[in-house]
């Protein structure tokens, strides 16, 4: 079966510091991946999705960047933090079909604290 | 995604059937309807999808209305672990894969 890890499940940092988020798929291959945000008692925003290795898609501008540089792993960065980027990350894959079908499925997680 | 409309907030009994109502009057032939919830802290989890026909899994039913302009997903039996926030979700048929969340439902089920 696929399992879907998300480390770290929560992190403090200072306003300026760097940011790194990992996700990682097992059980599956080719998966398409996905980076959400979700702000304190507000909706999933959608910021970067993976079709593949090396390709990434932003949904919005910011200043985050995400990399895919192996089959199922997927990481988010920052260089320099903002308050504004304190929220819930969460990383899901789905296998990718097309015509509407395909399902997502969600990580646990990482609640970032910006200070 | 096109649009979806839920109530905000929804409260049931422990045991009793809850209808979480769903509007989508801007559906196309080709948009399946999805369901993902939202449990306290965690992430989304699916629940089921459609497209015209009434589907039933081990989690829940979604009745989808005959002019598909509205849908129903149905908990038989709620517990206090189906407390969560409930998304309903058109997914264009040609349109990627993005999921498109809004503010859902928040079903609250008292003992």
């Amino acid at each position: 079966s696929q399992t879907i890890h998300q480390w770290p499940a929560t992190l403090v940092q200072p306003v300026g510091s760097p940011l790194s988020l990992e996700c990682t798929v097992e059980g599956t291959s080719n998966p398409n991946l996905y980076w959400y945000r979700q702000a304190a008692g507000r909706g999933l925003q959608l910021l970067f999705y993976s079709v593949g290795i090396g390709q990434i898609s932003s949904e919005v501008p910011q200043n985050l960047s995400a990399s895919r540089p192996q089959d199922r792993q997927f990481i988010l960065s920052s260089k320099k933090l903002l308050l504004s980027d304190s929220g819930f990350y969460l990383c899901a894959w789905s296998g990718g079909l097309a015509g509407g079908t395909d399902t997502q499925y969600f990580g646990p997680g990482t609640r970032l604290t910006v200070l | 995604d096109a649009k979806t409309t839920q109530p905000n907030s929804m409260e049931s009994n422990e045991e009793e059937p809850v209808h979480l109502p769903c509007n989508h009057s801007t559906i196309s032939g080709t948009d399946y309807i999805h369901w993902y919830r939202q449990l306290p802290s965690q992430g989304p989890e699916y629940v089921i999808h459609g497209l015209t026909s009434n589907v039933n899994n081990r989690m829940a039913s979604l009745a989808i209305a005959e002019d598909r302009k509205s849908s129903t997903l149905i908990l038989h039996r709620a517990t206090l672990r189906d407390a969560a926030v409930y998304y309903c979700i058109l997914r264009l048929y040609n349109a990627g894969n993005m999921l498109t969340f809004g503010g859902g439902t928040r079903l609250m089920v008292k003992p």
